[in-house]
């Protein structure tokens, strides 16, 4: 059974600094990878988008890359903001499950203190 | 931009009494789907139609029961509350094949079962 482990659970950084945030998961037969962002009492919006083929994906400050075969993801974000402050969840599509049966990793609550 | 909108935002309910949380997107997609999100545990999939007329069981479909009432529509119906169905729910959207498209996600029902 797929499972998707996220660490740390919680950060806490000061404005400006470089961060990585990990993912993991244990089975690497999967369509995609996907990191989420949850502000606290909203829904989740989608940041990056990694297909399997692929090995990273960039959208302005935030730059994830995935390893499928160790099965392990990233997501870096430079130069971070207190606006950045939020929940981060990725999620991996496996291969063989109904469509849309995304798999959730539990998030990482990021603190960024100005 | 509407996007994914999800009513009623916060409900109480006593343990037996039954409830229809509504979901509509205004995005043409295809594909609607059910969440539950619980402190510990991540989101977890309930139900969901891949397309109009179609609806298939999730991780947790046990206690619920969904329509898809037309392209733009997935309602989810709790027969027979329970106070293990205390959670945030989420409806999302995506495009028919989701495979390298992102899910969109509404902000989420606050359910509380007493």
């Amino acid at each position: 059974k797929q499972e998707v482990t996220q660490i740390p659970a919680a950060l806490s950084v000061p404005e400006g600094e470089n961060l990585v945030l990990n993912c993991s998961f244990t089975d690497s037969a999967i369509y995609n990878l996907q990191w989420f962002r949850q502000d606290p009492g909203k829904g989740l919006t989608s940041l990056l988008l990694i297909q399997s083929s692929q090995r990273e994906q960039t959208s302005g400050r935030l730059n994830a890359s995935l390893d499928k075969s160790s099965g392990r993801s990233t997501l870096y974000i430079a130069a971070s903001q207190p606006g950045d402050s939020a929940t981060y969840l990725c999620a991996v599509t496996p291969y063989g499950g109904s469509q849309g049966n995304l798999i959730f990793g539990k998030g990482t609550k990021l603190s960024v203190k100005p | 931009n509407a996007g994914v909108t999800q009513t009623p935002k916060f409900q109480v309910l006593k343990t037996g009494q039954s409830m229809t949380l509504q979901c509509a997107q205004d995005m043409n997609h295809n594909s609607m789907y059910w969440y539950r999100q619980d402190p510990g545990m991540g989101l977890r999939l309930i139900y969901y139609s891949a397309s109009e007329g179609t609806t298939d069981k999730g991780e947790v479909p046990n206690g619920y029961n969904v329509s898809r009432l037309n392209k733009r529509e997935f309602s989810l119906r709790l027969e027979s509350a329970a106070p293990s169905q205390t959670s945030v729910y989420f409806c999302a959207s995506s495009p028919q094949n989701q495979f390298g498209r992102p899910q969109h996600f509404g902000d989420g029902t606050r359910l509380s079962i007493l």
